[in-house]
Parts: C-alpha cells; sequence; structure tokens
C-alpha cells in the first residue's frame, strides 16, 4: 500500500533560517505522482507542487525548494530565508495509485517561524 | 475566483444528533472530494464524485455518513447519529479532471465537534 512518511513533527526556527521538511514514501507503482501542501492556521490546504515520478530534477520556486530522490524514496522540502508568513502545517502526499485520485497524506510537519 | 467554499466553518452537535456539510466546489470542477482531518493528522480519504456519480466511497468509515452530489456541483456530507468519535474537521476539495496529475483545491473546512 502507498505510504508517506512525514518523521519531523515539529520545526520551530527564528526568522531568515533554512529550514528542511523531509518526506519518505513507499508505493508499489512505477510511475507516480508526489504532492506537497500547506495548511496555515485558517484551515485551507494550499497546493504547493505536483512531481511526476519520471522527472528527478530539483525545482526552485521562490523561496521554496524540493529534492527528489528516487532512490530513496524521498521528496524534501525546503524553505530558505524562512518568514512569519511560513509558519504552517505543510503535508507530503501520494495517491493511492498511479490512476487513482485518493491522496494518501502523511501526518504533517509543524513549522514555526519566530520574528 | 472563488475557491472551494464550504459551511458551516464551525458545527456542534450533541452526540446523536444529525448534521449535514455543505461544500461549494470551484464552477467547472468535475471531481469532488470529501477528506476528514483528526487533530494533528493528515487529511484522509472518505469519498469521491465524478459529476454526479460517487465512483468511491471506502473512506466512509460507518453506515452513518452519506454524501451526495445530485446536480454535480454542490456536496453535501450527512452524518447520521453523530458519536464523539466523529469530531475532526471535514474538508472538501474539487479538481478540474479526473487524474491525480490534477491538483485537488481544498475548502477551509468544517469544524466538526460532537459533545
Amino acid at each position: 500500500a502507498q505510504k508517506v512518511t512525514q518523521a519531523q513533527t515539529e520545526i520551530s526556527v527564528v526568522e531568515k533560517e533554512d529550514v528542511t521538511l523531509d518526506c519518505v514514501y513507499e508505493t508499489r507503482d512505477t510511475t507516480y505522482y508526489l504532492f506537497w501542501y500547506k495548511q496555515p492556521p485558517s484551515g485551507e490546504l494550499v497546493f504547493l507542487i505536483r512531481r511526476n515520478s519520471f522527472d528527478e530534477q530539483n525545482e526552485i520556486s521562490g523561496r521554496y525548494s524540493w529534492n527528489f530522490q528516487k532512490s530513496t524514496s524521498s521528496f524534501n522540502f525546503t524553505i530558505t530565508a524562512s518568514q512569519v508568513v511560513d509558519s504552517a502545517v505543510y503535508f507530503c502526499a501520494l495517491p493511492s495509485s498511479f490512476n487513482d485520485y485518493k491522496l494518501s497524506f502523511g501526518a504533517g510537519t509543524t513549522v514555526t517561524v519566530r520574528a | 475566483g472563488a475557491g472551494v467554499s464550504q459551511s458551516p466553518r464551525y458545527k456542534v452537535a450533541k452526540r446523536g444528533q444529525d448534521v449535514a456539510l455543505r461544500c461549494d466546489p470551484i464552477s467547472g470542477h468535475v471531481s469532488l472530494f470529501w477528506y476528514q482531518q483528526a487533530l494533528g493528522q493528515g487529511p484522509e480519504f472518505l469519498t469521491y464524485f465524478q459529476n454526479e456519480a460517487q465512483l468511491d466511497k471506502s473512506g466512509l468509515p460507518s453506515d452513518r455518513f452519506f454524501a451526495e452530489r445530485p446536480e454535480g456541483s454542490v456536496s453535501t456530507l450527512k452524518i447520521q447519529r453523530t458519536q464523539q468519535e466523529d469530531s475532526a474537521v471535514y474538508l472538501c476539495a474539487s479538481s478540474p479532471g479526473t487524474t491525480p496529475s490534477y491538483e485537488q483545491y481544498f475548502g477551509p473546512g468544517t469544524r466538526l465537534t460532537v459533545t
């Protein structure tokens, strides 16, 4: 079965520090998608990125970057120069199978950025 | 444009009461999902609609849970004879497509507290 593990429960940093969130997944599929979502205190999950397993290139979007390592089944997320507005719960997710729409989420990592 | 909206945002029910939670997806989105999120956990899949058809209800925890989307737009999740273990945030998401390649757009959720 598909499984997503986010081992870090909480991370607290001071503003401008970098923070890396770990995501390790298990899948029986050879082709799959991976997602990261952000859940701020308002509660709404905000889509951050989708990655196809074919594409192992790292991706950067502003202060966000993602490191996809298929060999170690990891899809880690780094926030560079963190800001208070980055405080949220971050979830890594994986569809139940390549053709399935059901997302399996990790337990989430709570990031607190202190001014 | 308008995102996914859910109402009510908060609901307190006495044990044994029936509740109805509403989801207004993004206009034109074919797919609609319901997830249940317990405190400190990631969302867990409940059910999936493609237009008005409920294609997957494998995540519904018991026959007290019922969902409908009669005209392929607004959806209602109904919980009969609520129990304390039903206390959670219920998230609705919609997607323009029917495959995992499309991201899901989430609403703010309804926080249900059963007393």
